[in-house]
């Protein structure tokens, strides 16, 4: 069965720490990796990573994918109390019919 | 900016009830979504359309069934609410990139 597990579940840091969140998968067919930052309504789309290696930079976030161990970290530095939110991890299967959602790490950020 | 909405932002309903939950996306996207969330499970795949009147089961479609008779609607029908339907239902859509979806704000479903 197809599982995407990340951690840590919650995680509360100060506003200018750094934190790594983890995601890693097991999935038939892997195609393609996504991290979504959902607030208080609905997942917004962060990156989408495929190959192993390649750093996905935006601003203060960044991520990258090991596809022979099977995992992602997305970064956060210098984080700031706007970045409270959970962080979503999903992996897609190489015929598009298959989305894994993880539980998601809940991140508080406390001024 | 994609524009994924849904009708409802709450909605409460009955045991046995007949629910209707509606989507629309703006973008002229070929593929939508509908998943559920729950705490502690993530969000769930329950069906997808990638065109008009075509649909595919996600992962729960059990207790569900969809239709897309239009390309920017994607309708969620659950012909028997039960209690174990209570939950967060978000639609989402993509276009050419399959993987990289918009979301609608979610709605909130309470079986009664």
């Amino acid at each position: 069965e197809d599982k995407v597990v990340q951690s840590p579940l919650s995680l509360v840091v100060h506003e200018g720490d750094t934190v790594t969140l983890n995601c890693s998968y097991e999935v038939t067919n892997f195609r393609s990796l996504l991290w979504y930052k959902q607030e208080k309504k609905a997942p917004t789309f962060l990156f989408m990573l495929t190959s192993s290696g390649i750093e996905k930079k935006s601003g203060r976030l960044s991520s990258i994918l090991d596809k022979k161990e099977l995992f992602s970290i997305l970064n956060i530095t210098a984080t700031q109390t706007g970045d409270s939110a959970i962080y979503l991890c999903a992996v897609g299967d190489n015929y598009g019919q298959n989305f894994v959602f993880g539980p998601g790490t809940r991140l508080s950020v406390l001024p | 900016d994609v524009k994924v909405t849904q009708s409802s932002r709450y909605l409460v309903k009955r045991t046995g009830e007949k629910v209707f939950l509606e989507c629309v996306q703006d973008m002229d996207h070929e593929n939508m979504f509908w998943y559920r969330q729950d705490p502690g499970l993530g969000l769930r795949l329950i069906y997808f359309s990638y065109d008009v009147k075509m649909k595919e089961k996600g992962d729960i479609p059990e207790g569900y069934s969809v239709s897309r008779e239009k390309k920017e609607r994607f309708s969620l029908i659950l012909e028997s609410a039960s209690t174990n339907q209570t939950s967060m239902y978000l639609c989402a859509s993509s276009g050419d990139s399959l993987y990289e979806q918009y979301f609608g704000p979610g709605t909130r479903l309470t079986v009664t």
